[in-house]
């Protein structure tokens, strides 16, 4: 599977949207792109996933850029509760279904 | 969304127990995981199953075991712990038509 590549940590403001952005530079063409948060040692939470297209759900919107080497997922209004570490992971579509989790981004929304 | 439990949430155990981990998911999930994390660290892939009788080794070395008799249950032993097996575990099914993974809230194991 590809590698990913997230900055450190991140800071935003309530109410404003959080951009997460994510490098997949290696990624290959029938790789998808997971997100995932976990919130203080809780079991990581889906948040969402796509291929090439952009991807909208309840919690979060996916940006994949054209050429499919990076992403970013917007939390359009962040909350407190939305403060955790958010997962990047590019895995194989087909067979392999494994996901490997790197250290991630540690979101911290400040009130 | 899947229904996946875990227990117990938290254990301390003195060295040398025999101890087993219990997760159990209600959506009929073939495949299903364990995940071992330490405090502030990366989650690491311990055991996979892709089905009844079927369970592989991940990718982090474990003197762990687990079994896989009915589909919905996947617990995981430890046939004698050690101060060297605290850590949190994390049990995980998914999706067979999306492949995303729900994950229980975790186990988390202190060996004294």
């Amino acid at each position: 599977d590809a590698k990913t590549t997230q900055p450190t940590s991140m800071d935003c403001a309530e109410g404003r949207a959080a951009n997460l952005p994510c490098n997949h530079s290696t990624i290959s063409g029938n790789e998808y792109v997971y997100w995932y948060r976990q919130i203080h040692s809780q079991g990581p939470q889906y948040i969402i996933h796509g291929l090439k297209n952009n991807e909208t759900n309840e919690m979060a919107s996916l940006i994949i850029t054209e050429d499919r080497k990076s992403s970013t997922l917007i939390l359009p209004h962040a909350t407190l509760r939305d403060t955790a570490v958010y997962y990047c992971i590019v895995r194989d579509g087909g067979s392999n279904y494994k996901l490997t989790f790197g250290k991630g981004t540690l979101l911290t929304v400040n009130p | 969304e899947a229904d996946i439990y875990q227990t117990p949430r938290y254990l301390v155990i003195g060295t040398g127990k025999k101890i087993t981990l219990e997760c159990s998911q209600t959506m009929g999930h073939d495949k299903m995981y364990w995940y071992q994390q330490d405090p502030g660290m990366e989650l690491h892939l311990i055991h996979y199953s892709y089905g009844v009788n079927s369970t592989e080794k991940g990718d982090l070395s474990s003197e762990s075991t687990v079994s896989r008799i009915r589909t919905e249950h996947f617990p995981l032993t430890l046939e004698s712990a050690r101060p060297s097996h605290t850590s949190q575990y994390l049990c995980a099914s998914s999706d067979p038509y999306t492949d995303t993974q729900y994950f229980g809230p975790g186990t988390r194991l202190t060996v004294l």
